[in-house]
């Protein structure tokens, strides 16, 4: 079946250092993928919905100039989170949805899992 | 304001009886959900989904059921396996495309 997949799985970095994160949908094609993020014991928030052709959208209270979002194919959004400090660990998940077959679906990555020392 | 709601945070149960997760949502537009398990330090796993147009939807061992009326979903794990304990997600959307808005997880335990 469809695949959403996300690289690294894991990262540490020091606080100051940009980390990127990929997202890929590997069967199909995804106009549009969403990045979330969950803080410990707490639900899965929405940060951004990802546009292929255009400017990422964000949720209101998340730093655009922090978390860079580009969408550079119909099959990869990336987000990138600049200069990381600690309170930017936690665990990023991205989803997309297949619009392509009868009956619309969606499909979450595995997540990533960022420390920032 | 928290549009999914999962009013337990734990749930016990035997191995082998059933477990019976419950979800509440606020928003009538809703009209896509979805269950996800998520083991510590790993991203969540697709269990079973159901539109709208359904009020039961079945898959192995894991049944949603959905009373749009109620504003109210359910998980049936039948018969609950030790494997089975993790934190279960229940989500909703408007549209199966759109964004989507999680519950804050129901932990459960099945006792060996």
């Amino acid at each position: 079946g469809a695949v959403v997949s996300q690289h690294p799985s894991w990262v540490i970095c020091k606080s100051g250092t940009s980390v990127k994160i990929e997202c890929r949908s590997l069967d199909f094609q995804a106009t549009t993928m969403f990045w979330y993020r969950q803080f410990p014991k707490q639900s899965l928030m929405l940060m951004a919905t990802s546009n292929e052709g255009s400017k990422a959208t964000y949720e209101q209270g998340v730093e655009k100039d922090k978390f860079l979002i580009n969408h550079a194919s119909l099959t990869l959004s990336t987000l990138t989170v600049t200069s990381a400090h600690p309170e930017d660990s936690s665990f990023y998940i991205c989803s997309a949805p297949d619009r392509t077959t009868r009956e619309e679906t969606q499909y979450f990555g595995p997540g990533t899992r960022l420390l920032v020392l | 304001d928290q549009q999914v709601k999962q009013n337990s945070p734990s749930l016990s149960v035997q191995e082998g009886r059933i477990s019976i997760l419950n979800c509440d949502y606020t928003n009538s537009m809703f009209d896509y959900f979805l269950w996800y398990k998520k083991y510590p330090a790993e991203g969540p796993t697709f269990l079973i989904s159901i539109s709208s147009i359904k009020d039961k939807n079945e898959d192995g061992r894991f049944t949603v059921f959905l009373n749009k009326s109620a504003k109210h979903l359910s998980l049936h794990i039948v018969p609950s396996q030790p494997g089975d304990s993790a934190v279960y997600f229940c989500a909703a959307s408007e549209g199966a495309g759109n964004q989507f808005y999680f519950g804050t997880g129901t932990s459960l335990t099945v006792i060996p």
